[in-house]
């Protein structure tokens, strides 16, 4: 158990369709990173939150959006959902005061567009 | 941009060993790192190079050479529980932090 929860482990929508996927770092960790895992593709990097301020974005569709809360958790909203974006969305947690640290990923969320 | 390239497939005997190679273009390169992530799972951290040489972790070794933008994993005394897919991630960029990311992935194929 990394420490990483996400929330829900499954989705199921319908194209056009909004939903929201939640992420509770590590205690004590600051940085969380969201990335998309599609079907026997790597992990596709999608925002980096630090503190509840943005830090650095990929290649994140206009249709995504991400924030950060005072309280640390983060949540990734995807809006009108094309069947190409159901994946697995993982959300990755760090300490965030050091470039080299290593990233404690939760279980995913998988989500199907249907 | 920015891209990674590593092998799709290696496959290998319990006990052999095998190498991982991950060639990498960036810009404002920070470092490479390998995560492990077996079928539906969640990737877990292997290994970081900052600095170019050989990093050893129990049978798990790194490599870096940034002059060459390659590095490589290696698994020695393979196992079974060793299947999995590898990726190496480079965090690189200039904005703040950069980004961390992954390449493609290797699956390892551990056989008896």
């Amino acid at each position: 158990d990394s420490g990483v929860t996400q929330t829900p482990k499954h989705l199921i929508t319908a194209t056009g369709q909004r939903v929201t996927l939640r992420c509770s770092p590590r205690s004590g960790d600051l940085s969380v990173y969201w990335y998309q895992q599609s079907l026997d593709q790597g992990l596709q990097f999608l925002i980096h939150y630090y503190n509840g301020e943005e830090r650095a974005k990929g290649n994140i569709l206009e249709r995504f959006s991400a924030q950060q809360f005072p309280d640390l958790h983060s949540e990734l909203n995807l809006s009108s959902l094309e069947l190409g974006d159901s994946a697995l969305y993982f959300c990755a947690s760090s300490v965030g005061r050091q470039i080299n640290e290593k990233l404690f990923f939760g279980s995913g969320t998988q989500l199907s567009v249907l | 941009g920015q891209s990674l390239e590593q092998p799709s497939e290696v496959t290998a005997v319990e006990g052999a060993i095998v190498q991982i190679n991950c060639t990498y273009q960036t810009s404002g390169f920070y470092g490479l790192s390998w995560y492990q992530q077996h079928d539906g799972g969640a990737p877990t951290f292997l290994s970081y190079n900052a600095l170019d040489g050989l990093e050893e972790t129990g049978r798990f070794s790194s490599f870096l050479s940034r002059s060459d933008s390659y590095g490589y994993l290696l698994l020695q005394e393979l196992q079974m529980k060793d299947s999995a897919s590898y990726f190496c991630a480079v965090r690189a960029g200039t904005d703040s932090w950069g980004k961390l990311q992954f390449g493609a992935g290797t699956q390892v194929v551990v056989t008896p």
